[in-house]
């Protein structure tokens, strides 16, 4: 299957700072989405992304749909408590010959802020 | 609330036992899905249903069976599990098939049923 590189595995921070993380391809997406698994949880979309270059933001957080269609790029200004958690990137992209798409899933960034 | 309910939310089996995974969506949606959560892994696309017709079957060991009996309602049927298949279980739904146009591309998520197999 279609492998997305995300990075950083893990992520120690202190309250007030800034994030970024960010998911990788050698293959070309045509959409790219941004979820947060709370402990406990199943995973939240947060931002989806649609067009090369796009800058998409929801609150505190920004994502990027790269110029290359390759990776995806979200940040986190002035992180709080509750930002804690997993962050997913993944990537829709039509398999050849198809015009339906399938949904691929990074490993996911571990978020954890210190008060 | 996603609007998607999985139940149960914690499950421990022995490996000859039998039991089922239930998932609900009250959002009108066509398409839902069964997906594993493994530590340290991507998240695994297990069945797809579309209109309550299975359109995906990853490779899944038959162990793991599942039924659409219509599009608001899944489930997992689980027999003679093996302790790798500890995990959690996520359901999702999504309007429809996701396709080309990037369109229904919108996956939500249940709370998943931690399954542990002992």
């Amino acid at each position: 299957g279609q492998q997305l590189n995300q990075s950083p595995q893990s992520m120690f921070i202190q309250e007030g700072e800034d994030v970024s993380m960010n998911c990788t391809s050698s293959s070309i997406f045509n959409t790219w989405l941004w979820y947060k698994q709370d402990p406990g949880e199943g995973p939240v979309l947060l931002i989806a992304l649609y067009k090369a270059g796009e800058l998409t933001s929801n609150g505190r957080l920004t994502a990027q749909f790269g110029i290359t269609r390759k990776d995806s790029f979200l940040n986190i200004s002035a992180s709080i408590p509750s930002d804690v958690g997993i962050y997913f990137c993944a990537g829709l992209k039509t398999d050849r010959g198809s015009t339906l798409g399938r949904l691929y899933f990074g490993r996911g960034t571990q978020l954890t802020v210190w008060p | 609330e996603t609007g998607v309910t999985q139940t149960p939310r914690h499950l421990v089996m022995g490996m000859t036992n039998k039991k089922s995974l239930k998932c609900e969506q009250h959002l009108g949606h066509n398409a839902m899905y069964w997906y594993k959560q493994s530590a340290k892994k991507p998240l695994e696309l297990m069945f797809v249903y579309n209109f309550k017709e299975q359109t995906e079957n990853n490779s899944v060991p038959s162990r793991f069976s599942p039924e659409c009996p219509n599009s608001s309602h899944l489930f997992l049927h689980l027999h003679t599990l093996q302790p790798e298949d500890s995990a959690l279980y996520l359901c999702a739904s999504s309007q429809d098939w996701p396709d080309a146009t990037g369109t229904n591309e919108k996956l939500f998520f249940g709370s998943g049923t931690q399954l542990s197999v002992l």
